[in-house]
């Protein structure tokens, strides 16, 4: 069964709206999540690495201020996309490390009309 | 923005016949390796790991092979069936903590 749980699977928004994205540790703790984005027939791209209890980092490239990211407990993360704009519309995924290797959510459809 | 048009190297196997997927990783230090196989519109799926001390692990039906030499991995599926059909990716240990980078990915299609 899956270990990481992503919700909602799919969103759309109005550009301008902000959009929130869950992602849970199913049965285990993670203090580290990984944000990832992929576009149609590409690869993912890591956006973020969430910490549990402090702040997020984040990869070059990656506007902070646009992605949000909140790791409030050791189960669950949050990407927020604030100001959606069409151009954010893309596949949004995140994993977490669970032995014997890192497994990810089914990954959340974000489209901005 | 999203990219139009982009087309992934496509692997057409027979039903039952072998697979080999090839990936060129790029950072020499990357010390652990991960297969995933991804359905449409679906998460990554693990498949098979290795370290970089080891050259070779196998799994139920599938093998992974490391060439740390060349940076190379593959991915050999036996006796592929039509649920094996995906785009299946290759992922390094690139940044270190976990933190992983993708490879392109190969689109596999099994025929009946």
């Amino acid at each position: 069964g899956a270990v990481v749980s992503q919700h909602p699977s799919w969103v759309i928004c109005k550009s301008g709206t902000s959009v929130k994205i869950e992602c849970r540790s199913l049965d285990f703790q993670a203090t580290t999540m990984f944000w990832y984005r992929q576009f149609p027939k590409q690869s993912l791209m890591l956006m973020a690495t969430s910490n549990e209890g402090s702040k997020a980092t984040y990869e070059q490239g990656v506007e902070k201020d646009k992605f949000l990211i909140n790791h409030a407990s050791l189960t669950l993360s949050t990407l927020t996309v604030t100001s959606a704009h069409p151009e954010d519309s893309s596949f949004y995924i995140c994993s977490a490390k669970r032995r014997p290797g890192t497994f990810f959510g089914q990954g959340t459809r974000l489209t901005v009309v | 923005g999203e990219s139009v048009g982009l087309h992934l190297p496509t692997l057409s196997v027979q039903e039952g016949d072998n697979s080999i997927i090839n990936c060129a990783y790029s950072n020499s230090a990357s010390d652990y390796f991960i297969w995933y196989k991804q359905e449409s519109g679906k998460g990554p799926q693990f498949i098979i790991d290795i370290r970089s001390n080891m050259d070779k692990r196998q799994g139920q039906r599938v093998t992974v092979l490391l060439n740390k030499t060349v940076k190379h991995l593959s991915l050999q599926i036996a006796a592929t069936q039509p649920g094996d059909s995906a785009v299946y990716f290759c992922a390094e240990n690139y940044y270190g903590n976990n933190r992983l980078a993708f490879g392109k990915g190969n689109q596999v299609v099994v025929i009946p």
